[in-house]
């Protein structure tokens, strides 16, 4: 099975400012990485797929990147809107999906 | 709307059933191959069974044996029948939808519901 490690646990941040969330395949998953956005109450919301690429919706202030074993989603300016828990699913072998502990973003 | 609509959860004791329902709405359900995906409170997300658009099911072994998924397509639904429940297994269920990529040729979940409870306990 594949281990996905995402840091940190919890994330604190200003509005305005720069969120940088992470996540660790324990092997390389190519590009096959997923991120979503999930609320209290609220279905997991997809945000990017294929690590990059984004879903439809979303918005610019965010992004996500890398590939293999590393990936990144950033918030370039958080808002207030943005507190929420966040995932990463890694999906390079079917049916086996796996995810990421979660990091929960707060507004500071 | 596209969504997912998940029901059947509730309070059951250890040993017993429990059977998901998942009702999906606003896209051709039997196009997609489909996920139940739980988590515990406090805890990550884990998939607990996968169905392919022609009724080829699986289960991780951790609930081999005691889960069995099934889709009616007809009626837009996917289920999950729950035998010999343990108190690990209280947890809230997610019916997800796996879409498939054509770039890559992969699948992955890109539309999930609201989810419902299940507590195990007596």
């Amino acid at each position: 099975e594949i281990v996905m490690t995402q840091s940190p646990a919890t994330l604190s941040v200003s509005p305005g400012e720069r969120a940088t969330l992470s996540c660790r395949a324990s092997q390389s998953v190519g590009n096959n990485l997923a991120w979503y956005q999930h609320k209290p109450g609220q279905a997991p919301r997809l945000l990017f797929f294929a690590a990059s690429t984004g879903a439809p919706g979303v918005p610019a202030r965010f992004s996500g990147s890398g590939s293999g074993t590393e990936f990144t989603l950033t918030i370039s300016s958080l808002q207030s809107e943005d507190s929420a828990v966040y995932y990463c699913h890694q999906y390079n072998v079917w049916p086996q999906v796996t995810f990421g502990g979660g990091t929960k973003v707060e507004i500071k | 709307e596209v969504q997912l609509v998940e029901s059947g959860g509730g309070l059951v004791q250890p040993g017993g059933s429990l059977r998901l329902s998942c009702e999906a709405s606003g896209f051709t359900f039997r196009s997609y191959d489909m996920y139940w995906v739980r988590q515990e409170t406090g805890k990550g997300l884990e998939w607990v069974a996968a169905i392919g658009t022609t009724g080829d099911s699986h289960h991780p072994d951790s609930v081999k044996g005691r889960f069995t998924v099934s889709r009616d397509d007809g009626r837009e639904s996917l289920y999950l029948l729950m035998n010999s429940l343990r108190a690990g297994d209280t947890a809230v269920y997610y019916c997800a939808r796996s879409k498939y990529d054509f770039v890559s040729g992969y699948r992955y979940l890109d539309l999930w519901g609201r989810g419902t409870l299940v507590t195990v306990s007596s």
